[in-house]
């Protein structure tokens, strides 16, 4: 059963230090997505990504969030330095396109004190 | 024009009503129009999905209505029950300009009570 993975589930850090988030994404999907929701703002996207390559990071605060992806298996979203807006759950997502499914990893809730 | 507005916030239906959640948007050029649904603690994953060449798509209890001229487009659930207790999210994407973004709406959370 193929399924999005995401470490950590739960994140409890304080104001100003380095936040790392991990995505697997399905094998062989070539397009990866971050998300964040927030009862605010509801479901943002924050970067995508297709073949590794970023493709639109616009949602995305640059001076202080970026994404990456090291090899194919493997996606990264760093906040530094964390700030307590960025309390959120932080949704990893693959699929083979932006117009078809879509498959969402559980998240990784995060809380900045 | 990006936005995708939905309504209602919450909605309480009992075992065996129909509920309908509607969304409208601005963008004409937007041609993929998904319903996703999350249950607490989860994910969202694809429900159902529809593009503007048709009028309406229906998978089991769940049918999508979509008016093209009106910019609207609506959820329907048949003989609702307990179990469909989620928060659904209507989006929409367009491939042209480039980015093919998914844009979702606010959300409407269902309650379904027995």
């Amino acid at each position: 059963d193929a399924r999005v993975t995401q470490t950590p589930r739960h994140k409890v850090t304080e104001m100003g230090q380095e936040v790392t988030m991990r995505c697997q994404p399905i094998l062989g999907h070539n397009t990866v997505f971050w998300y964040r929701q927030t009862m605010m703002q509801g479901l943002e996207l924050l970067a995508y990504f297709r073949n590794r390559a970023p493709l639109d990071d616009s949602g995305m605060p640059k001076d202080r969030f970026s994404a990456e992806m090291p090899d194919a298996t493997l996606a990264t979203l760093k906040i530094q330095p964390s700030e307590p807006r960025d309390s959120a759950v932080y949704f990893c997502a693959s699929g083979w396109a932006t117009q078809e499914t879509q498959y969402f990893g559980p998240g990784t809730r995060l809380l900045v004190l | 024009q990006q936005q995708v507005k939905q309504s209602p916030q919450s909605l309480i239906v009992q075992k065996g009503g129909i509920s309908i959640i509607n969304c409208a948007y601005e963008n004409t050029a937007f041609d993929y129009f998904p319903w996703y649904q999350q249950f607490p603690g989860k994910g969202p994953a694809l429900l159902i999905a529809i593009r503007p060449d048709v009028s309406e798509k229906k998978e089991g209890r769940f049918t999508i209505s979509f008016n093209k001229s009106a910019k609207q487009f609506s959820l329907h659930i048949m003989d609702s029950q307990p179990g469909d207790s989620a928060t659904y999210f209507c989006a929409a994407s367009t491939q042209q300009g480039g980015s093919e973004k998914l844009v979702f709406g606010k959300g409407t959370k269902l309650t379904v009570n027995p």
